[in-house]
């Protein structure tokens, strides 16, 4: 069945710092893939998506290419914020209707 | 806001009780989803309604499960004769058929003493 492993946390990191956080997949046909975040309080919300190989969702600073080759949907930011502090999930899609996520990586950005 | 609304939020309850969640989704959404979410885990996707129609269950939806989206708006999720292993976070989504996006609401977490 559909799988996905993504870095464990927690990951504490200093302002302007790089983050990369690792996802991989295992999927029947070709999935479509999403990084979800969750801030502290609220619901999840959908940060980028991917919908086929090679392609590379971004969003606020945020991105994340489809590698099939690799069966990768890493995260990377260049310069981190304290108000990137979060959990971000990794996700994907293969039939239509059910997502699939990932454990969760706790975020936490030091000013 | 026209988000995806839960209510209630928090819900605590004696073991053995039931207990009933509501999900407003977005209002031209036909597609409506329940996930649960255990901490320090993913959401686990429970179950999902394309209208009044509930096309897929999971194998994680007991018996004790209930879910109906009766007028194909809004969606209640019951669950009967709770145990302290339901205690959990109860997220609804919804999405448009022919899009992939799931958005998802703020959740109903539920304690089970």
């Amino acid at each position: 069945g559909d799988s996905v492993t993504q870095m464990e946390g927690p990951v504490t990191l200093s302002e302007e710092a790089f983050l990369t956080i690792n996802c991989t997949y295992t999927a029947t046909g070709y999935p479509s893939l999403f990084w979800y975040v969750q801030y502290p309080g609220e619901g999840l919300q959908l940060l980028l998506k991917a919908t086929k190989a090679d392609d590379k969702g971004s969003n606020k600073g945020f991105e994340a290419t489809y590698r099939k080759e690799t069966t990768s949907f890493h995260l990377e930011k260049g310069s981190v914020q304290v108000s990137d502090s979060a959990v971000y999930f990794c996700a994907l899609n293969s039939n239509d209707y059910k997502l699939s996520f990932g454990a969760g990586t706790t975020v936490t950005v030091r000013a | 806001d026209t988000g995806v609304s839960q209510n209630p939020r928090h819900k605590i309850t004696k073991r053995g009780q039931n207990v009933t969640f509501r999900c407003d989704p977005i209002s031209e959404h036909n597609r409506l989803y329940w996930y649960r979410q255990t901490l320090g885990q993913g959401p686990e996707f429970l179950t999902y309604f394309q209208n009044e129609a509930q096309l897929e269950k999971s194998r994680l939806l007991s018996d004790r499960f209930s879910a109906e989206r009766p007028k194909g708006s809004f969606s209640t999720l019951e669950i009967q004769r709770t145990e302290q292993g339901d205690s959990a976070m109860y997220l609804c989504a919804s999405s448009l058929v022919v899009v992939h996006e799931q958005f998802f609401g703020p959740g109903t977490r539920l304690t089970v003493l």
